[in-house]
Formats: C-alpha cells, sequence, structure tokens
C-alpha cells in the first residue's frame, strides 16, 4: 500500500523557521496537502495543491513540492504554531488517499 | 459557513457494527465527496474512505469489505457502517467534505469536518 513518510518531530525556537517534510513515490504527480491538528481538536487544513493558502491561514505558512518530496515551511514559527502536521495526498491510481504519519511541531 | 455533525453509538462489543451518521447544515450537498477519516488513541490519522454525492464510493484497502459508506441526499446526511469490530477500530471517527479536483485521476481533500466521535470497543 501506498506511504506517506514524515519525520516523526521536529523542533524550533519561536521567530525560526520549521519546515516538515513529507515523502512519497507519487508526489510528483499527485498534489500534497498538509493538515494542522492541535490537541483535542478536528484537523485543518493549512496548505492545500502543494503551495495554495486557505483563506484565514497565516501568511507564515507556506507548501512546496519537487519531486518525490513536499515541505510545509512555517517562517517564523509562533508559539501558538505547536501541534501535529499531518501531510496528505493520494495514490497513483487515484482511488486511494493517504495520511503521512504525521510531525509533532515543538515552539520552545 | 458549512457546519457537518456527526453521533453515533461510542460504546460496542466486539464483532458488532459501527453505525454512524453525518448531516451537513449551511451548505450544499452536491458536488463534493463526503469521507471519514478515523484516529486511534495517540495514533495518527487514517482514512477511512468516501462517496460521492452520485454515490460513487472508495475506501481504504485495509478495511477489507467492513467499510459501507451511504448518502441519504434527501436530507443532507452521510452514513459510515464497520462490520464486525475488533479493539483495533477503537479510535475518534470523524466526518469530512471532501472537495476534488481532476489531476491525473480525482484527488480528494478535506476542507470541512466534524467534531468527532470516540468509537470504544471492549467486551
Amino acid at each position: 500500500s501506498y506511504e506517506l513518510t514524515q519525520p516523526p518531530s521536529v523542533s524550533v525556537s519561536p521567530g525560526q523557521t520549521a519546515k516538515i517534510t513529507c515523502s512519497g513515490d507519487a508526489l510528483p504527480k499527485k498534489y500534497a496537502y498538509w493538515y494542522q491538528q492541535k490537541s483535542g481538536q478536528a484537523p485543518a487544513l493549512v496548505i492545500y495543491e502543494d503551495r495554495r493558502r486557505p483563506s484565514g491561514i497565516p501568511q507564515r505558512f507556506s507548501g512546496s513540492s519537487s519531486g518525490t518530496t513536499a515541505t510545509l515551511t512555517i517562517s517564523g514559527a509562533q508559539v501558538e504554531d505547536e501541534a501535529d502536521y499531518y501531510c496528505y495526498s493520494t495514490d497513483n491510481s487515484g482511488n486511494h488517499r493517504v495520511f503521512g504519519g504525521g510531525t509533532k511541531l515543538t515552539v520552545l | 459557513q458549512v457546519q457537518l455533525q456527526q453521533w453515533g453509538a461510542g460504546l460496542l462489543k466486539p464483532s458488532e457494527t459501527l453505525s454512524l451518521t453525518c448531516g451537513v447544515f449551511n451548505g450544499s450537498f452536491t458536488n463534493y465527496y463526503w469521507s471519514w477519516v478515523r484516529q486511534a488513541p495517540g495514533k495518527g490519522l487514517e482514512w477511512i474512505g468516501e462517496i460521492s454525492d452520485s454515490g460513487k464510493g472508495n475506501h481504504n484497502p485495509s478495511l477489507k469489505s467492513r467499510v459501507t459508506i451511504s448518502v441519504d441526499k434527501s436530507k443532507n446526511q452521510f452514513s459510515l457502517s464497520l462490520t464486525s469490530v475488533t479493539a483495533a477500530d477503537t479510535a475518534v471517527y470523524y466526518c469530512a467534505r471532501g472537495r476534488w479536483v481532476v489531476v491525473g485521476g480525482t484527488v480528494v481533500w478535506f476542507d470541512s469536518w466534524g467534531q468527532g466521535t470516540l468509537v470504544t470497543v471492549s467486551s
């Protein structure tokens, strides 16, 4: 079955840039999406179609994708950005959706 | 602003059938994929499956034939049924609205979520 691979954890100090990667064989042909999940809450979309930002998401959140790796970048991370981040995409068949294992972002 | 509100039994015994329903309020029911995602305690998100408003569906192959997702357009609701549950099915279950784009096939992504329902399977 198709898998998306993320680092389990990323840690930065406030104001620094956090980068979370997501690797998957189908990413050269399929969009990546990024979800933020804070403790006890439902996930929330922060990036869609590799690099597009939904309304209401701060500009410090950005996305990119190159080859088999998609990257979520948080420029000037803030304490309130502490959360689990999940990448999401579709396999090559186009029929099955997959989440990455999640990355816990610590900002302190 | 669309709202998804979900309901269903929260405590099941092994071998029973999980049944959850999600109502869609303040938004169109057409031209979306209606989906279910779950999260076991302390674990990551797992896609369960989806159904379009026209009834076309897909589900996670790891769940084999235990999953049925149905839609009731007259009530703006969709439902999840998962048969023969075990302790491994204990999780928070989320319903979600899926938007879609055609890029080398149909890509579905979620822009609105229900509040989540904790389902515990225990004898």
